[in-house]
């Protein structure tokens, strides 16, 4: 069946070191992959989405590429700061509005 | 606007209350979805309604009921639960269900229910 996999983590950083969280993914077709943040107390928010093999998505300094090759979708950041500490989401869609999240990473970076 | 809104921000209730949480969007999506989540997990999905119709369930107990009285609003009515249902539950709301759009969901804030 369709599924999301990635490091559980807890990650613990160090302000300004790079981030890397592994997203893998087994779906038939060609899903759509997002990576969704959630802060404390908070909500979901779309951190970036990508809808096609080699499709990179970013925003706020974060990048993931869709290899399809791979089957993986790997969060990134250069440097990271005290405000992103959050639970990170790897998701895909597959079929008629499903949306498939993996178990989450929670990240602390530290002053 | 991108934004869904859920009231109430957190619920507490006993085994033998009815209450409701809501939930609003006027993005004109067509898709509306509650989760359930636990903490430290990943949302779980419940319903999903498209086009102001019921499109998934996902075999979840009678005692939650969901509603979309029109295309912005989403309801969910809650009775007899347990305190195993305590969780946060999310709203979200996404623009089409057809084939073919990419499927990026807005979620709310989400409702912290506790039941004693």
């Amino acid at each position: 069946g369709n599924s999301v996999t990635q490091m559980e983590g807890p990650v613990t950083l160090s302000e300004e070191a790079f981030l890397t969280i592994n997203c893998t993914y087994t779906a038939t077709g060609y899903p759509s992959l997002f990576w969704y943040v959630q802060y404390p107390g908070e909500g979901l928010q779309l951190l970036l989405k990508a809808t096609k093999a080699d499709d990179k998505g970013s925003n706020k300094g974060f990048e993931a590429t869709y290899r399809k090759e791979t089957t993986s979708f790997h969060l990134e950041k250069g440097s990271v700061q005290v405000s992103d500490s959050a639970v990170y989401f790897c998701a895909l869609k597959t079929s008629y509005d499903k949306v498939i999240f993996g178990p989450g990473t929670s990240l602390s970076v530290i002053p | 606007d991108t934004e869904v809104t859920q009231t109430p921000k957190h619920l507490v209730m006993g085994m033998t209350n009815k209450k409701s949480l809501k939930c609003e969007q006027h993005m004109g999506h067509r898709a509306m979805y509650w989760y359930k989540q636990k903490a430290k997990k990943p949302p779980e999905l419940m319903f999903v309604y498209s086009y102001e119709k019921l499109s998934i369930n996902e075999s979840v107990p009678s005692r939650f009921s969901p509603e979309c009285p029109n295309s912005s609003l989403l309801n969910l009515h809650l009775h007899a639960l347990q305190p195993e249902d305590s969780a946060l539950y999310l709203c979200a709301s996404s623009q089409d269900g057809t084939r073919g759009a990419d499927g990026t969901q807005y979620f709310g804030p989400g409702t912290r229910l506790l039941v004693l």
